[in-house]
């Protein structure tokens, strides 16, 4: 069966450096989404990318962010200068057809922790 | 606000009893997703039911929607310990791109 997979599963690192979270969507998917969950708390939408643009971006979705899909393939989300409130797991998503439409298929998550 | 609640927040029920879940919305959706998520693990897509549909079942689930007051539940039948896990609704509003989750609820199975 077709799934998203994320690299790497768990990510640790210093306040003020900068992480990039990979994604490999499912092959033929078009719409691709990044959320994240801090711990404990609620699933929050940061960014759905169509046609090689951001589509919707929440208030989350700040400067210090920013998605690119490099190749056919990949769909990574950068923290440009991580804070320790960074901290939580970073979920990507696809689906074929915008989302809510079809259903959504998500990644296992990269955890991200900021010391 | 467009994000409704989930309750209960937490539920704790015997092996082999039926586990119902609601979740609450403030405005007009498209339709509502169930997403299941297992401690520490990623997001599984449970069922989707359309702003046009009352009811819907796969396997021992089934989901009820209420638009008329902004509501649906997820009955989960004969439950079992693997279904353990916290259950999410997600609405998707018209004109958005994206789903909204809510804060789910934490059902745990007893043997």
């Amino acid at each position: 069966e077709p799934e998203v997979t994320q690299t790497p599963s768990h990510q640790v690192t210093q306040m003020g450096q900068e992480v990039i979270l990979r994604c490999v969507p499912i092959s033929n998917h078009l719409y691709f989404y990044w959320y994240r969950q801090i711990l404990g708390q609620k699933v929050e939408f940061l960014v759905s990318f169509y046609n090689n643009e951001i589509s919707e971006k929440s208030e989350i979705f700040d400067d210090q962010f920013s998605v690119e899909r490099p190749d056919g393939s990949n769909f990574t989300l950068k923290i440009r200068s991580t804070k320790l409130e960074d901290s939580a797991m970073y979920f990507c998503a696809s689906s074929s057809r915008g989302q809510g439409i079809t259903e959504a298929f998500f990644g296992q998550g990269t955890r991200l922790t900021v010391v | 606000s467009q994000q409704g609640e989930e309750d209960p927040q937490a539920l704790s029920i015997q092996e082999g009893e039926n586990a119902t879940m609601n979740c609450s919305y403030k405005t007009s959706i498209n339709n509502l997703q169930w997403y299941r998520q297992n401690s520490g693990r990623g997001l599984v897509h449970l069922i989707l039911i359309r702003s046009n549909e009352r009811e819907k079942h796969s396997g021992r689930l089934r989901v009820t929607l209420d638009t008329s007051k902004k509501s649906s539940s997820l009955l989960i039948t004969a439950s079992r310990a693997a279904d353990t896990a916290s259950y999410f609704c997600a609405r998707l509003y018209s004109s958005a791109s994206k789903i909204i989750f809510g804060s789910g609820t934490r059902l745990s199975i007893r043997p």
